[in-house]
C-alpha cells in the first residue's frame, strides 16, 4: 500500500516569496489534515479536510494560508506572502473514519 | 475546548529499564480515541499504540502499553525494557470521533535512553 506522498521534500525561499506544498492521501483516505510543526513543539492543525469539503481551519492564518483538495483526493496547502515565522515542518496526514492517521514525510520550510 | 498535555518535555532513561512517559486529557466528547506517536530525529511519525475511550483493557503492542485511567482523564504510555533506538520525540494525540474526527497532539516529551 502506497503511504502519503507530499512534496517537495526541502523548500528554502525569502521572505514575502510564496510557496506551496502538495500532499496525495492514501487512495480511499476521506480525511485529510494539514499540521504545523514548529522545532522542538508538536504538531498544529492547520486545516482539515473531509473528502473536499473543509471540517476545520480555525488555527489556518487565513491572510497568508490557503488550502484546496481537489476533487476529495490531493491537496495544496500555499503560504503567499511568506514570513520568517512559518519556519516550520509541513506534515499532511490522511486517515480512514476511525483510524490512526499515516503521515506523509513532511515538508521542510525555511524562511530566511 | 479539547487539550492534551504533556508536562514532561524531556525525560532521561537508563537503557533496559522501563519508563513512563504522562498524558493527560481534556475533552467532554464520550467517544474518543487515544493515542501515542514515535518521531525520532529522522522526522518520520510512528504510531505507537491505540486506546478507545470504551476499552476496558489497557493496550499493549509488545514493548509499549498504555496505562489509561478514565476517571483522572490520563494515557500515559509505559516503554519496558528501554533501548537506544526509544530516543525521540513522543507525543500523544486524541482523536474525536463524533465531532469531524479533529485529532489533536499534546506538545510532546523528549525521551533520552543513556547506554
Amino acid at each position: 500500500e502506497a503511504g502519503v506522498a507530499q512534496s517537495p521534500r526541502y523548500k528554502i525561499i525569502e521572505k514575502r516569496q510564496s510557496v506551496a506544498f502538495w500532499c496525495n492521501p492514501i487512495s480511499g483516505h476521506a480525511t485529510l489534515y494539514w499540521y504545523q510543526q514548529i522545532l522542538g513543539q508538536g504538531p498544529k492543525l492547520l486545516i482539515q479536510f473531509q473528502n473536499n469539503g473543509v471540517v476545520d481551519d480555525s488555527q489556518l492564518p487565513k491572510d497568508r494560508f490557503s488550502a484546496e483538495r481537489l476533487k476529495g483526493v490531493d491537496s495544496t496547502l500555499k503560504i503567499q506572502p511568506a514570513k520568517l515565522e512559518d519556519s516550520a515542518v509541513y506534515l499532511c496526514a490522511s486517515s480512514l473514519v476511525v483510524e490512526k492517521l499515516f503521515f506523509g514525510s513532511g515538508t521542510q520550510l525555511s524562511v530566511l | 475546548a479539547q487539550k492534551i498535555t504533556q508536562t514532561q518535555p524531556g525525560m532521561f532513561v537508563q537503557e533496559k529499564e522501563a519508563v513512563t512517559l504522562d498524558c493527560t486529557y481534556d475533552t467532554s466528547d464520550q467517544s474518543y480515541g487515544l493515542f501515542w506517536y514515535k518521531q525520532p530525529s529522522s522526522g518520520e511519525m510512528i504510531f505507537l499504540i491505540y486506546q478507545g475511550s470504551y476499552d476496558e483493557q489497557n493496550a499493549t503492542e509488545g514493548r509499549y502499553s498504555l496505562n489509561f485511567q478514565k476517571a483522572r482523564k490520563s494515557a500515559n504510555l509505559v516503554i519496558s525494557a528501554s533501548q537506544l533506538g526509544d530516543s525521540a520525540m513522543y507525543f500523544c494525540a486524541m482523536r474525536l470521533l463524533y465531532n469531524f474526527n479533529k485529532f489533536y497532539f499534546g506538545s510532546g516529551t523528549k525521551l533520552n535512553v543513556k547506554p
